[in-house]
């Protein structure tokens, strides 16, 4: 069954430095890929997806992520955090087609100190 | 922009009771899904439904819950028999298109507390 991994339930980084998020998927066949992130207390917004296409895909706030094919990764960064950034992010998955549900992974805490 | 809306933004029910959980689609979105996350864990499929139907569900989604699409907007979650551990944020979603190829919208979710 298709599985995501998120390294690193918890993230650091100093106002102004390079925030790197690091998500990879299980499948053989790449599946549509989605960033999502949550704010305390509030729902899920989307920051980008890759379905087709470029690989680098840019996504709002700053953010964009690589799809690696080779290996079966979808990375998240921002080369410049800001004390905004401080939130929850989501890697996400959706087969092709084989199914219709999204697949999350658990999650990365950003936190961004001054 | 259009959005995914969920109402209400939390309730406190006691343990035994049902709850609806309601939510309004964007309006040509075809697909819709009901997500949940324990507190401090991650977002977990429930179900999803499509052409006034249910074409998916997961272990999770036994017969205490059901879905219903009543009219041309609302998309509701029922829990028949509320348990302590039905404690979570519900969160509606829908998209356009199958598997998200556009995108899946999120509403801003309700925090349902069983005591």
């Amino acid at each position: 069954a298709q599985s995501v991994t998120q390294l690193g339930s918890h993230v650091s980084v100093s106002e102004g430095a390079l925030v790197l998020l690091r998500c990879n998927y299980s499948s053989s066949v790449p599946p549509y890929l989605f960033w999502y992130v949550q704010y305390p207390n509030q729902g899920l917004q989307l920051l980008l997806k890759y379905t087709t296409g470029a690989t680098l895909v840019k996504g709002i706030n700053g953010f964009e992520a690589e799809f690696k094919k080779s290996e079966t990764s979808f990375h998240l960064t921002k080369p410049s955090a800001h004390m905004s950034d401080a939130a929850e992010y989501f890697c996400a998955v959706s087969d092709r087609g084989a199914t219709n549900k999204l697949i999350f992974g658990t999650g990365t805490l950003l936190a961004v100190q001054p | 922009e259009p959005e995914v809306t969920q109402t209400p933004s939390h309730q406190v029910t006691q343990m035994g009771q049902e709850v609806i959980l309601r939510c309004v689609p964007i309006s040509n979105h075809l697909y819709f899904y009901w997500y949940r996350q324990i507190l401090g864990q991650k977002v977990e499929f429930l179900v999803s439904f499509y052409n006034n139907e249910i074409s998916e569900k997961s272990e999770i989604f036994d017969d205490q819950f059901s879905v219903e699409r009543p009219d041309g907007s609302n998309f509701t979650l029922k829990i028949r028999s509320t348990k302590l551990e039905d404690s979570a944020m519900y969160f509606c979603a829908s998209s356009e298109a199958r598997a998200g190829v556009y995108g899946y919208t999120f509403g801003s979710g309700t925090r349902l507390t069983v005591v």
